[in-house]
């Protein structure tokens, strides 16, 4: 198994809304990472998780939160939202270290009203 | 700083036509390279990737790439392109200095029936 799933594929929500992001793996991969993507940019890195443990917030704004439940899931947790938050948000897994390979999954879009 | 150039941000080109599309990174230390693809509306794909030995490294869809150490270049090529090579390319490099994915700005290619 090499997938990266990710749930749910589309999400529409208000500013006031509460919603959650889900990513599973079950590669045994123990580097998770969340990015955001806008159209025709690259992704950008938010959070990187390494053996559960939060190991980079590259500056992310609190109504983001990240959780990692166990070695195979990762969430991110969505509050109180804005506009310009609406865009592709993908998770990735890699083993730790060099020569090792990010697997993404298929991104949540996430459009905010 | 730790960067990765991407030289075109926009090639059109005619189907058959060669591509080559340019990346060049900024580091000094031990690296793994890659080139992801992502066509309209869809995920991230890993088109290739370089760890270590042979500098020309094949891909998926005909792709290759040649790894270049003294010009800090990792350029893909492909010798007869098709319409559904259209596409966002983005070079994506691994560093040993914090084992983080830095990437290219992405390259838009559109290729003509």
């Amino acid at each position: 198994d090499t997938e990266v799933t990710q749930t749910p594929k589309h999400l529409v929500m208000g500013m006031t809304n509460k919603k959650s992001l889900k990513c599973e793996q079950h590669m045994g991969h123990r580097a998770m990472y969340w990015y955001k993507q806008k159209a025709k940019k690259p992704p950008e890195l938010m959070f990187v998780y390494s053996y559960e443990k939060l190991s980079i917030n590259e500056s992310v704004p609190s109504r983001f939160s990240p959780e990692c439940p166990n070695s195979s899931l990762l969430n991110l947790h969505l509050h109180a939202l804005q506009p310009e938050d609406s865009a592709l948000y993908l998770c990735a897994s890699s083993p730790t270290g060099m020569n090792t390979e990010a697997f993404f999954g298929q991104g949540t879009r996430l459009t905010v009203v | 700083a730790q960067s990765v150039s991407q030289h075109n941000h926009h090639v059109i080109l005619s189907e058959a036509a060669s591509l080559e599309l340019g990346c060049n990174y900024s580091y000094g230390g031990t690296v793994n390279l890659f080139w992801y693809v992502q066509y309209p509306g869809q995920h991230l794909q890993l088109l290739l990737k370089y760890f270590s030995g042979d500098p020309l490294v094949k891909g998926i869809k005909g792709f290759e790439a040649e790894f270049i150490k003294s010009k800090f270049s990792f350029n893909l090529r492909k010798p007869s392109v098709q319409w559904s090579d259209t596409a966002e390319y983005f070079c994506a490099v691994l560093m040993d200095s914090n084992y983080q994915l830095i990437w290219g700005a992405g390259t838009k290619l559109i290729i003509k029936p």
